[in-house]
């Protein structure tokens, strides 16, 4: 079974800090993404990545960064912590270049205060 | 841009019944629908996926059927018990990178 892992469920975060949320997966697959999920508000698209060191923006990318500097591992970046940034954020992970299934990890539930 | 709708928002039914939860979306180009079950706090667990050719997929108790013309998919639980309370989501993709997601129908199944 695929797998991705994120490495945080809980995270308590003060405004400002620099916020890293790491996710892996172990199938080999090309795409990955990071959202962010709210109440009333769905799942937003924050980055995703088609290949190492390739990132493209989705729709709410302000205050966000992302590195993939290897094929499992994409991470998410929060330069510096606004209390707009308490969310619940989802990785996941698809194979091939266009996209087909997802899968998802356990999810991070950030609280910035 | 693709915009996907769950209605209901939110749906209680007594243990035992059978129900449908409904998914309309707006561009019928897709390349696949899948539809996601989350529990509270948690992340996304794929339930079942149907590629644009496909008109149904069943798992289990579980069955998906996808009309693209009409733009409107349909989850069918038959059965239904206490342990499939959860929030299920659809999400569509076109080719490409991107999913889209409906916001989702709440469950509650009474015991």
């Amino acid at each position: 079974d695929v797998k991705v892992t994120q490495s945080s469920r809980y995270l308590v975060k003060r405004t400002g800090e620099k916020v890293f949320l790491e996710c892996v997966q172990d199938m080999d697959h090309e795409n990955m993404f990071w959202y962010r999920q709210d109440p009333g508000l769905g799942l937003r698209l924050i980055y995703f990545s088609y290949d190492v060191k390739m990132k493209e923006k989705g729709d709410i990318p302000e205050g966000y960064s992302v590195s993939r500097e290897k094929k499992e591992r994409f991470s998410l970046i929060l330069e510096s912590a606004s209390t707009n940034q308490t969310s619940m954020y989802l990785c996941a992970s698809s194979p091939h270049r266009e996209a087909t299934e997802a899968f998802f990890g356990q999810g991070t539930r950030l609280t910035v205060v | 841009k693709q915009e996907v709708t769950q209605i209901p928002a939110a749906l209680s039914v007594p243990e035992g019944e059978n129900l449908v939860l409904n998914c309309s979306f707006t561009d019928s180009a897709i390349y696949n629908l899948q539809w996601f079950r989350q529990d509270p706090g948690k992340g996304l667990t794929s339930l079942l996926l149907i590629q644009s050719s496909q008109r149904e997929q069943t798992s289990g108790r579980l069955n998906a059927s996808l009309d693209k013309s009409s733009g409107r998919s349909t989850l069918y639980i038959a059965a239904s018990q206490p342990g499939d309370s959860a929030t299920y989501l659809c999400a569509v993709s076109l080719t490409g990178n991107q999913f889209y997601f409906g916001t989702g129908t709440s469950l509650t199944v009474i015991p």
